[in-house]
């Protein structure tokens, strides 16, 4: 399977600044990546769907102005969670997707955000 | 809507324990349903799959049959390890979408 990196691995930040996470898929070239959000003792959650050159497609519910995705290559996607606030403090997933086979997901290890 | 029930955990065993992990779920449509593992400090891998009725999907050990009759997809192994130790996560996707539902994840802690 792929190899997906997420940088950084945790971080923590204070209410009001934003933040940059990024996804890395550093074998082969991912025309899609999607951004999860986990709370504690929940599923996770589909934030929004991105590819490569165009905008992310937000799932209901999801601020797309608050949490921006840039997907400008094809191995790299970033969520930056912009003024945050103590609830947006959760774990952050991506993966990414060659997009031949749907189910077809490798995730990275997660991004543990937290906002004092 | 769609939805995935996990038991929960954390399900502590000792090794070469039989595991059982429940799962059931609701779709809209004919799901294809998932099992992945998420060992620590890595992202979640697909663990197996099963896309229709009767199904079984088998990898590492680990075996699930799609249950259609009662929307179930539990997962068994028959002999844990200490590196089984892991959270798992039970998945569904409905259709041609490419959307995964997932549960709340099932930690397993195995012990010697």
């Amino acid at each position: 399977g792929a190899v997906v990196s997420q940088h950084p691995s945790w971080v923590i930040c204070k209410s009001g600044t934003s933040v940059k996470i990024e996804c890395r898929s550093l074998d082969f070239q991912a025309t899609t990546m999607f951004w999860y959000r986990q709370f504690p003792k929940q599923s996770l959650m589909l934030m929004a769907t991105s590819n490569e050159g165009s905008k992310a497609t937000y799932e209901q519910g999801v601020e797309k102005d608050k949490f921006l995705i840039n997907h400008a290559s094809l191995t790299l996607s970033t969520l930056t969670v912009t003024s945050a606030h103590p609830e947006d403090s959760s774990f952050y997933i991506c993966s990414v997707s060659p997009g031949q086979l749907t189910y077809e997901q490798y995730f990275g290890p997660g991004t543990r955000l937290t906002v004092t | 809507g769609n939805s995935v029930t996990q038991m929960e955990g954390p399900v502590t065993l000792s090794e070469e324990a039989f595991l059982t992990i429940n799962c059931t779920y609701t779709a809209t449509g004919y799901p294809s349903l998932f099992w992945y593992v998420q060992y620590p400090g890595e992202g979640l891998q697909l663990l197996l799959k099963a896309t229709k009725a009767d199904d079984k999907g088998s990898n590492k050990g680990f075996e699930a049959t799609y249950r259609k009759e009662t929307t179930s997809f539990h997962l068994e192994k028959g002999s844990v390890q200490v590196s089984d130790s892991a959270v798992y996560f039970c998945a569904l996707i409905t259709g041609g979408g490419n959307k995964l539902t997932f549960g709340t994840g099932t930690q397993l802690k195995v012990e010697l």
